[in-house]
């Protein structure tokens, strides 16, 4: 089965800076996706940032960067210049390619707290 | 704004109790997913409808049921209420891409239903 593990509960950065949240995940399919979303406490769950299993090509959306690192499993989200609302919870997720659609396994989240 | 719509935002409740949460999914989507969130369990993916069948089932209770209306919207049923049944409900739906193609992950989720059972 496959998992995911986001090992940072809390992260905090100052306004401005570059934060790293870590994720790592277990699967035998050699073909799915990752995705990164955003909580934000208005609760509502927004995708930030996608990679494909088969592109070695990092996604970058604006500030939001990966790091895919597909023989260790690990899929860390770089946050450049940190903006307050950036604040939120962060979850990892899993899906496998051609498989359920809504079967995304999501890691337990980090919650990054941006300081002025 | 997702466009996807949930009601109720939120619901207190009693144990035993049933409650219906709906969801009307994004315009011209077709799959509607529902996710339970909880502070023990995180997200879990509990039952995805296609076009008004069911397509998939993950870790949904038996005192659960959901369906998918001829419109598209869809409705959970959570019967015989427990106090762990606490938690924020989300439903998420996508542009299913068809049989053999590539879909592209991407779910669009609603705000919610935060439901509470005392």
């Amino acid at each position: 089965a496959q998992t995911v593990t986001q090992s940072q509960p809390e992260m905090s950065v100052q306004e401005a800076e570059t934060v790293t949240l870590s994720c790592t995940y277990d699967t035998s399919e050699n073909n799915y996706y990752l995705f990164w979303y955003k909580q934000p406490p208005s609760r509502q769950m927004i995708l930030v940032i996608r990679q494909e299993a088969y592109k070695q090509q990092n996604a970058t959306e604006n500030r939001f960067s990966v790091n895919f690192q597909k023989a260790a499993k690990s899929f860390s989200l770089k946050i450049s210049d940190s903006q307050l609302g950036d604040t939120a919870m962060y979850f990892c997720a899993f899906m496998n390619y051609g498989g359920s659609q809504g079967n995304l396994i999501f890691g337990k989240g980090t919650k990054l707290s941006v300081k002025p | 704004d997702s466009g996807v719509t949930q009601t109720p935002k939120h619901l207190i409740t009693a144990t035993g109790q049933r409650v219906t949460l709906r969801c009307s999914p994004r315009s011209g989507d077709l799959s509607v997913y529902w996710y339970q969130q909880s502070l023990d369990q995180g997200l879990q993916f509990l039952i995805q409808y296609y076009n008004g069948e069911e397509r998939a089932k993950g870790n949904i209770l038996e005192r659960f049921s959901a369906q998918q209306f001829p419109d598209l919207h869809s409705e959970l049923n959570l019967s015989s209420l427990e106090l762990g049944d606490s938690a924020l409900y989300f439903c998420a739906s996508s542009v299913h891409l068809g049989t053999g193609t590539a879909n592209t992950g991407e779910l669009f989720f609603g705000e919610g239903s935060r439901l509470t059972v005392l």
